[in-house]
């Protein structure tokens, strides 16, 4: 079945404990890209990648990280997560840039 | 920088009505432009999208219009059921040279039995 996966689901967390959300996707897609989904703010974009070792920031890319070392996988990294980083984060990719977007079911995160 | 603005953020019809949503855009350079439905505690998934070489595009009850001149572009449903009820996000991809994504800030739309 064709999908796109994320773990964990939920997470809680504290303030500074870094932390990784993994998101794989089996159709060889080439872009993949991280949003972040907050009430009255709709999506927003964080970080997304063209291809292997290719990443750029997004509109909102302060204080996370990715890479993309596989085309499957593409990583979203917080290193010192902080509250206003709780919210509920997608992963997406598509077969190139301009093509649909299919997502994974989301992981809510909760930086206390 | 680049923007997305979305109109009405909430819209109630009675079922059988229309319901149109409106995005308007910043940057002309702007060629991609997806419309996502996403259900309550689900994740978005594409409707319908339309290009830049395109003025409007239509799959059954579901449309999009495009005017690159005033850089605006539109959903319209029509013969609004209850499971449309749902909320409806725009996006524009900022293209070539880039492949950001900026979408708008949503459209809860309900549909009224």
């Amino acid at each position: 079945e064709a999908q796109v996966t994320q773990n964990p689901r939920y997470l809680i967390t504290v303030t500074g404990k870094k932390l990784t959300v993994t998101c794989s996707q089996n159709m060889n897609h080439e872009y993949m890209s991280w949003y972040r989904q907050d009430p009255g703010l709709g999506l927003r974009q964080i970080y997304y990648s063209m291809n292997v070792e290719v990443t750029d920031k997004g509109d909102v890319p302060e204080g996370y990280k990715v890479s993309r070392k596989e085309k499957r996988n593409f990583p979203l990294i917080l290193e010192s997560p902080s509250p206003n980083q709780t919210s509920l984060y997608f992963c997406a990719s598509s077969l190139d840039g301009v093509q649909e977007q299919f997502f994974g079911p989301g992981t809510r995160l909760t930086v206390l | 920088g680049e923007n997305v603005e979305q109109h009405p953020s909430t819209l109630s019809v009675q079922e059988g009505d229309s319901a149109v949503i409106k995005c308007t855009y910043s940057d002309s350079a702007s060629n991609y432009f997806p419309w996502y439905k996403q259900e309550l505690g689900k994740r978005p998934q594409l409707i319908i999208d339309i290009r830049s070489n395109v003025g409007e595009k239509k799959d059954q009850r579901i449309a999009v219009t495009l005017n690159k001149t005033a850089k605006h572009f539109s959903l319209h449903i029509t013969e609004t059921q209850p499971e449309d009820s749902a909320v409806y996000f725009c996006a524009a991809s900022i293209n070539p040279g880039t492949y950001k994504y900026i979408f708008g800030t949503g459209t809860r739309l309900k549909v009224l039995a």
